[in-house]
């Protein structure tokens, strides 16, 4: 079965404001991975933690490895911050994908 | 300047045509990968290596070959593309495997099988 389970699907927020992504893990993952695919189609690395949290700019990431789950807060968002936002975890062999929530940011 | 380069970022092909997309990283990683990427179904793994000359099978692997012919270089071909692998394909380079080190993406190509 699915090893990362990542909610909401789709988000819609009004610049300014914020919310929270969250991607649930089946086992325990060692480590996981925030992406943004941005309008042009090009990943980009937001953050990799093995524990703990990290911060840039407006936006937050804490991974539980324990409690199997990792979040990303998003505070004052802007329209440039609209994308698909992914995260991935170590699953074995390879690195497995949540499925994606995508976030619009309207005036 | 972009560690990993990927070409053509789009490419249209009929089916049953031949198609090599190419990725190349100057990160001096070990470890290159190649996903696609579908609506809802986030990044899945099509082929791994990790180092010259080295393959290894990933979760969706069917009527794709790769090749990784140098460090910096890693191949995925597609001989006979159906519609079905129309799709944003990503090229991915780690220092380690298994999630144990950052995953650095290319910018993607988009392939459209008309």
């Amino acid at each position: 079965g699915d090893q990362v389970e990542q909610s909401p699907s789709a988000l819609s927020l009004h610049e300014g404001t914020g919310s929270a992504l969250r991607c649930n893990f089946t086992t325990t993952m060692r480590a996981v991975q925030w992406f943004r695919k941005n309008s042009r189609g090009s990943l980009i690395n937001l953050f990799y933690l093995a524990s703990g949290t990290k911060e840039n700019g407006r936006l937050k990431s804490a991974f539980d490895s324990k409690e199997r789950y990792s979040t990303l807060h998003i505070r004052d968002a802007q329209l440039e911050d609209s994308g698909t936002y992914f995260c991935a975890a170590p699953g074995g062999y390879k690195v497995v994908f949540g499925s994606g929530t995508r976030l619009l940011v309207s005036p | 300047e972009a560690a990993v380069t990927q070409s053509p970022r789009n490419k249209v092909t009929v089916t049953g045509g031949n198609v090599t997309l190419s990725c190349r990283q100057t990160n001096s990683h070990n470890y290159m990968y190649w996903y696609r990427q579908d609506t809802g179904h986030g990044l899945r793994l099509i082929h791994y290596s990790y180092g010259a000359g080295n393959l290894q099978i990933g979760d969706v692997p069917d009527g794709y070959k790769a090749t990784r012919t140098t460090q910096e270089d890693f191949f995925l071909l597609l001989e006979l593309a159906s519609p079905s692998q129309t799709s944003l394909y990503f090229c991915a380079s780690s220092e380690v495997g298994g999630g144990y080190a950052e995953q650095f993406f290319g910018p993607g190509t988009r392939l459209t099988v008309l």
